[in-house]
């Protein structure tokens, strides 16, 4: 079975410009959800999508975005970046069950915005 | 969810147990145990998760104490590809909700 793909791999960007990240699930999970890792910070949740719908968010100011789409892949957006948005972001995906599963994810899009 | 204390940083000899311990004395009833790993520039991994009962699988055992406030996870014969950040989460269970709080995690350095 695939695991979680994300795309593209690596980007630039200059400030106050926007961004799209994609996100592909492994087959047959229905939860995503969005990490952003800076050296600083650590590893912080930024939302989860499940059935199309945002059911969870972090701390993170409306420029970060999400959607998700029918077949569960999902996409982030950040409008307006900032030099404090290069980070590495990552998805995850999981089952939906009755009890916590364990997320699996991807290697990540490293985001360097200068 | 509950926070988490890790010692920051941990060696252990190649082919020894490596046992990295982890407290969560404000953990609830509800709440399990889940260790993941980060190896350099990838995406963390799942390893093992418990809620009350030592748990084993093919990489790892998990032993809670009996009062649930503390854990360790044992790699039984590390190996250099073991080398990573260990985090520690305490995750409520609800539902269907898949929040994972990081905390900073141990970094185990596993040497020849």
């Amino acid at each position: 079975k695939a695991g979680v793909t994300q795309t593209p791999r690596y980007l630039i960007k200059t400030r106050g410009q926007q961004v799209t990240l994609s996100c592909s699930p492994i087959s047959g999970h229905r939860s995503v959800s969005w990490y952003q890792q800076t050296p600083g910070q650590g590893l912080q949740f930024l939302f989860e999508y499940f059935s199309e719908t945002q059911r969870n968010k972090g701390n993170f100011p409306g420029r970060f975005s999400g959607r998700q789409f029918s077949n569960s892949r999902s996409e982030m957006n950040v409008s307006t970046l900032e030099l404090g948005d290069s980070a590495l972001y990552l998805c995850a995906s999981s089952l939906v069950g009755l009890t916590p599963n364990e997320q699996f994810f991807g290697p990540g899009t490293r985001l360097t915005v200068l | 969810d509950a926070k988490t204390t890790q010692p920051p940083s941990m060696d252990c000899a190649e082919g020894r147990a490596a046992n990295l311990p982890c407290n969560h004395s404000t953990i609830s009833g509800n709440e399990y145990v889940y260790w993941y790993r980060q190896i350099h520039s990838q995406g963390p991994q799942y390893i093992i998760h418990g809620l009350k009962n030592n748990e084993t699988n093919e990489m790892a055992s998990l032993i809670i104490t009996e009062d649930r406030k503390s854990s360790t996870l044992i790699l039984p014969h590390a190996t250099l590809r073991d080398t990573a950040v260990y985090y520690c989460i305490v995750r409520a269970n609800t539902g269907t909700a898949s929040k994972l709080t990081f905390g900073t995690g141990t970094r185990l350095q596993v040497t020849l």
